[in-house]
């Protein structure tokens, strides 16, 4: 069972506006939200977080929004720059020694 | 580097054969989970390691994989008589802490992955 959904498989933007990356989940045991970023041939790296007593988490051009009574977190990335063309993973935890993934939405950021 | 190191980075095997993939957390490391990751898909979890101990092994698909860290950190998944359907990239994540006392601000550091082909 999916139990994080990314319904976007690609994402496709102008530089310097702001791209939107969606994620939806069905546990609402889970109290630990992350977003991944993977580049071709490399890990997932850690990008932000946000627990599940926040709304929101800021980290300079990325931010985290969590709205827990519909089960869904977005990631905002503004100005989008060209070097953040990647995969995006959002991932989510329950503090059970798992952590869920969503199949990833592939950003593109266009000069 | 200071990063988690994995190897090989890639490993072609024959049906039927035993492989071994191997990930050096970052030193210190607690925690230590080993990821599945079919393409196009996310990333699935298969173990974790708390130290030593194994607490969690119920992601690994079938009895053919086995996964170790006996000395707490070194750790190695072993897949025997190795299918087409374990072809995907494996993936060993450590994280500082102990996953049960995390309090949300301490995330997994990934490896590059081995990408596992069985023909």
């Amino acid at each position: 069972d999916q139990q994080v959904k990314q319904n976007s498989p690609s994402l496709s933007v102008q530089e310097g506006r702001i791209s939107i990356l969606n994620c939806d989940y069905t546990n609402s045991m889970f109290d630990y939200f992350l977003w991944y970023k993977k580049y071709p041939a490399e890990g997932p790296t850690f990008l932000i977080s946000i627990s599940s007593i926040k709304d929101k988490n800021e980290d300079g051009r990325f931010t985290v929004f969590l709205n827990k009574s519909a089960k869904h977190l977005s990631l905002h990335i503004v100005p989008s720059q060209p070097g953040d063309s990647a995969v995006y993973f959002c991932a989510a935890s329950d503090n059970n020694n798992d952590m869920r993934f969503g199949a990833g939405t592939r950003l593109t950021v266009k000069p | 580097g200071a990063g988690v190191s994995q190897s090989p980075r890639y490993k072609v095997a024959k049906r039927g054969q035993d492989v071994a993939l191997r990930c050096d957390p970052i030193s210190g490391h607690v925690s230590l989970f080993w990821y599945q990751q079919a393409l196009g898909q996310g990333p699935e979890f298969l173990t974790y390691f708390q130290n030593e101990a194994q607490l969690d092994k119920s992601g690994l698909p079938s009895d053919r994989f086995f996964a170790e860290r006996p000395e707490g950190s070194v750790s190695t998944l072993k897949i025997q008589r190795t299918q087409q359907e374990d072809s995907a990239v494996y993936l060993c994540a450590s994280s500082l802490v102990s996953w049960d006392s995390m309090e949300g601000n301490s995330p997994l550091h990934f490896g590059n992955g081995t990408r596992l082909t069985v023909t």
